[in-house]
């Protein structure tokens, strides 16, 4: 069974561009969270779709924006990028109610110049 | 808001001692806990969970405890092992909301 896959593995953008993260949950998985980790800060909750709906939203700028699509494939999008939002960034995929807990991706690691 | 915090940034242990890594919460809502270990270069993996009308979870060398009233919680890890050199990110949530996670320990064990 193949794990939640993260695209690309790694982006430098320059500060003011715009950049588009992609993941593909886990087969059957409906849910796909997507968390910022910064050194320091933890997993920062970014926000959580469930069948093309956002079920949940974390406290981040409208900058940060995210869709799923009917194959459950989520994108997260990030405009006027800043030096901040220089981040692992990892998308997790569950199923319904998350009674494992989630499946991680390997991330997608931005570096913002 | 930091809903759940884990005051340790590290921890070194000798292989084949106890590690416990601590972790408290603020929610009294929460009722469902999950710990992940997290390599380098690698995304955070499942390690273990445990529901609030719990107060124990064991799993091999792994155990969880839950102490609501003091809204904290520690994973043991007996004997540790070279190998579970990594960071321990503790999460809660409250059902139907998202998972809450800590800013995590990082361990080492010393062989």
């Amino acid at each position: 069974k193949a794990g939640v896959t993260q695209t690309p593995r790694y982006l430098i953008k320059t500060r003011g561009q715009q950049v588009t993260l992609s993941c593909s949950p886990i087969s059957g998985h409906r849910s796909v969270s997507w968390y910022q980790q910064t050194p320091g800060q933890g997993l920062q909750f970014l926000f959580e779709y469930f069948s093309e709906t956002q079920r949940n939203k974390g406290n981040f700028p409208g900058r940060f924006s995210g869709r799923q699509f009917s194959n459950s494939r989520s994108e997260m999008n990030v405009s006027t990028l800043e030096l901040g939002d220089s981040a692992l960034y990892l998308c997790a995929s569950s199923s319904a109610q998350a009674v494992y807990g989630y499946t991680f991706g390997s991330g997608t690691r931005l570096t913002v110049v | 808001d930091q809903q759940v915090k884990q005051n340790s940034p590290s921890l070194s242990v000798q292989e084949g001692r106890i590690s416990i890594l601590n972790c408290d919460y603020t929610n009294s809502m929460f009722d469902y806990f999950l710990w992940y270990k997290k390599y380098p270069a690698e995304g955070p993996t499942f390690l273990i969970s445990i529901s609030s009308i719990k107060d124990k979870n064991e799993d091999g060398r792994f155990t969880v405890f839950l102490n609501k009233s003091a809204k904290h919680l520690s994973l043991h890890i007996v004997p540790s092992q070279p190998g579970d050199s990594a960071v321990y990110f503790c999460a809660g949530r409250e059902t139907g909301n998202q998972f809450y996670f800590g800013t995590g320990t990082s361990l080492t064990v010393i062989p």
